[in-house]
């Protein structure tokens, strides 16, 4: 089944506490992307990747880190986590078409930092 | 800079109406304009996708209008159904470059 996965779909850490929340998708698209939701807000960009090894900075990239080691995967880190990072997060893999740009998002991944 | 709008924010309405969700933007230059379902749990899943050429597009019970002058999308859903409420959200493109600028969605419930 065409997906992307997205792990840990739930998470409850502390301020400071390095953690990483990963990325892959199986239908071998170059473009991912990470987001950002918050109530009352649309989606924010973090950070996209247009290929391997290609990382671009979005809307909203401090206090973020990403990678791109592998078509597949697209990690994003959390270095030193702060309470204003709580926040639903969503990876995304985009294919083109001819209609234009097809997003396809995991499940999300909800994080709470104390 | 593009700014996207939705109102209201959340809208409940009884099975089986016809309803209209509306999306405003800012910039009227844009590529092409997405509406996209948001589940709990489940991510967000497109469901149609019109292109600055275009005028609507219609899948199912849904019918998605473009007016750029007006700077102005709408949702059209038919025969509304529970298995319809999610949260609705819309996108725009200024470009063939995958950013998109969201709305913060409107939020259907569907009464039985």
């Amino acid at each position: 089944e065409a997906q992307v996965t997205q792990n840990p779909r739930y998470l409850i850490t502390v301020t400071g506490k390095k953690l990483t929340v990963t990325c892959s998708q199986n239908m071998n698209h170059e473009y991912m992307s990470w987001y950002r939701q918050d109530p009352g807000l649309g989606l924010r960009q973090i950070y996209y990747s247009m290929n391997v090894e290609v990382t671009d900075k979005g809307d909203v990239p401090e206090g973020y880190k990403v990678s791109r080691k592998e078509k597949r995967n697209f990690p994003l880190i959390l270095e030193s986590p702060s309470p204003n990072q709580t926040s639903l997060y969503f990876c995304a893999s985009g294919r083109r078409t001819g209609k234009g740009e097809t997003q396809y998002f995991g499940p999300g991944t909800r994080l709470l930092v104390l | 800079k593009q700014e996207v709008t939705q109102i209201p924010a959340a809208l409940s309405v009884p099975e089986g109406e016809n309803l209209v969700l509306n999306c405003s933007f800012t910039d009227s230059a844009i590529y092409n304009l997405q509406w996209f379902r948001q589940d709990p749990g489940k991510g967000l899943t497109s469901l149609l996708l019109i292109q600055s050429s275009q005028r609507e597009q219609t899948s199912g019970r849904l019918n998605a209008s473009l007016d750029k002058s007006s700077g102005r999308s709408t949702l059209y859903i038919a025969a509304s159904q529970p298995g319809d409420s999610a949260t609705y959200l819309c996108a725009t493109s200024m470009d063939s470059n995958y950013q998109l600028i969201w709305g913060a969605g409107t939020k259907l419930i569907i009464k039985p």
